[in-house]
């Protein structure tokens, strides 16, 4: 199960606080994801990024900021703005945007 | 932009019985279909996959299905295993985007 990890696996925050949750893997894909995973509701696709200091936003970004400074990592910022962060994220990249996408072990993050 | 329908939310079968699960996508330009599991509390994986250019394919236990013209793409498991028990998610990916959609998901459970 290497090749892309999450950090921490579980994280707990005060309402107000802005957090990050980092990404990172040694796959050498040019692509990398996230996404929000609530119950009942699949994957959401919160930004992805194409390729380094590129990056796209998805189907929910409003309160999530992302940066992609190294091909390696691309870490998600949850802002005071999110107004229900509490959920399920999953990062996963992919070689190119058209083939199989990889999956970390997610992070939880639960917000009160 | 692509939306993706899944069905059913929830299915039971007996140990050794077959599985079906069903999609719809509306994006006609769709061409790549991915089935992803997902084990309780970890990451999704890739069990099958197929492109537009064919109309099923096959390993071992599971097939997938694809109708173009009817817009929709199945997951077939065959005797079943309770080690199948999971939640099972479909996706559709366009030629014009550059992520995958998915669908809500469904949870498969096998009865010993």
């Amino acid at each position: 199960d290497g090749g892309i990890t999450q950090s921490p696996k579980y994280l707990f925050r005060k309402e107000g606080q802005n957090v990050t949750l980092s990404c990172e893997q040694n796959l050498n894909h040019d692509a990398m994801y996230w996404y929000r995973q609530d119950p009942g509701q699949g994957l959401r696709l919160i930004y992805y990024s194409q390729i380094v200091n590129d990056f796209q936003k998805g189907d929910i970004a409003e309160g999530y900021s992302v940066s992609r400074e190294k091909k390696e990592s691309f870490p998600l910022t949850v802002t005071s703005a999110q107004k229900n962060p509490t959920a399920f994220y999953l990062c996963a990249s992919s070689v190119g945007t058209s083939g199989e996408q990889y999956f970390g072990p997610g992070t939880r993050l639960t917000v009160t | 932009g692509e939306n993706v329908e899944q069905h059913p939310s929830t299915l039971s079968v007996q140990e050794g019985d077959s599985a079906v699960i069903k999609c719809t996508y509306s994006d006609s330009a769709s061409n790549y279909f991915p089935w992803y599991k997902q084990e309780l509390g970890k990451r999704p994986q890739l069990i099958i996959d197929i492109r537009s250019n064919v109309g099923e394919k096959k390993d071992q236990r599971i097939a997938v299905t694809l109708n173009k013209t009817a817009k929709h793409f199945s997951l077939h498991i065959t005797e079943t295993q309770p080690e199948d028990s999971a939640v099972y998610f479909c996706a559709a990916l366009s030629t014009g985007a550059n992520n995958l959609f998915f669908g809500t998901g469904t949870r498969l459970t096998v009865i010993p």
